[in-house]
């Protein structure tokens, strides 16, 4: 079975400073990863997807992320944060080798202050 | 290319009554999913299909719910009779099917039942 945790209900932060969204994943198979947002009103969009190639993940809008197995972690992080970044963030997990659907963690919901 | 597409966007209707829901997948998507998506909460699995079979509807409550994916492209969620804890957003979502592939959403269908 697949789950994800993600580690902080709400994050504010400061236009410019650093972003990072916590997230860690259970799967008995490997898995795959992917970060997904959802602004007010309006549908998830992919941010970026982690499927055992690279562990360093780029995505879009300056996002990226790391697949770390031994923490079994994938952080999101962004260098410097923009008004337009506030938005709830979903960390999803798949396994890799299995028939299964997407398992989505609770959501982190990021402010970013002026 | 088009996205997801669901209708309607928004729905309010008296507990015990019948409601529906229409969703139209990317064109070549084989794999179509149902959430459920709580207030502040991450989307939940109702049902999941390929083609035109449900591989995966553990959770979905059969006693008043149900799917139909039709010649295994557009896709209905009914519910009858709603109840106020139906009170949620239902979203559909499209992907080519694939263990590392990204699933792609509409924009919901927020139900409210008074």
């Amino acid at each position: 079975a697949q789950s994800v945790t993600q580690l902080d209900s709400h994050v504010s932060v400061s236009e410019g400073t650093p972003v990072l969204l916590r997230c860690n994943y259970s799967s008995s198979y490997s898995p795959s990863l992917f970060w997904y947002v959802q602004h007010p009103n309006k549908g998830l969009q992919l941010l970026l997807k982690y499927t055992s190639a690279a562990t360093l993940v780029k995505g879009i809008n300056g996002f990226e992320a790391e697949f770390k197995k031994s923490e079994t972690s994938f952080h999101l992080t962004k260098p410097s944060a923009h008004m337009s970044d506030a938005a709830e963030y979903f960390c999803v997990v798949r396994a890799l080798g299995g028939n299964t659907p997407l398992v989505f963690g609770k959501g982190t919901r990021l402010s970013v202050i002026a | 290319e088009a996205g997801v597409v669901q209708s309607p966007r928004y729905k309010i209707i008296e507990k015990k009554q019948p409601v529906a829901f229409w969703c139209n997948p990317i064109s070549g998507h084989n794999t179509l999913y149902w959430y459920l998506q709580n207030l502040g909460q991450g989307p939940e699995l109702l049902i999941r299909y390929e083609n035109e079979e449900a591989v995966d509807d553990s959770q979905l409550p059969k006693d008043r719910f149900s799917a139909e994916r039709l010649k295994g492209v557009d896709s209905t969620l009914k519910i009858q009779p709603a109840e106020l804890g139906d009170s949620a957003v239902y979203l559909c979502a499209s992907s080519r099917g694939g263990a590392n592939t990204e699933a792609f959403f509409g924009q919901g269908t927020r139900l409210t039942v008074v």
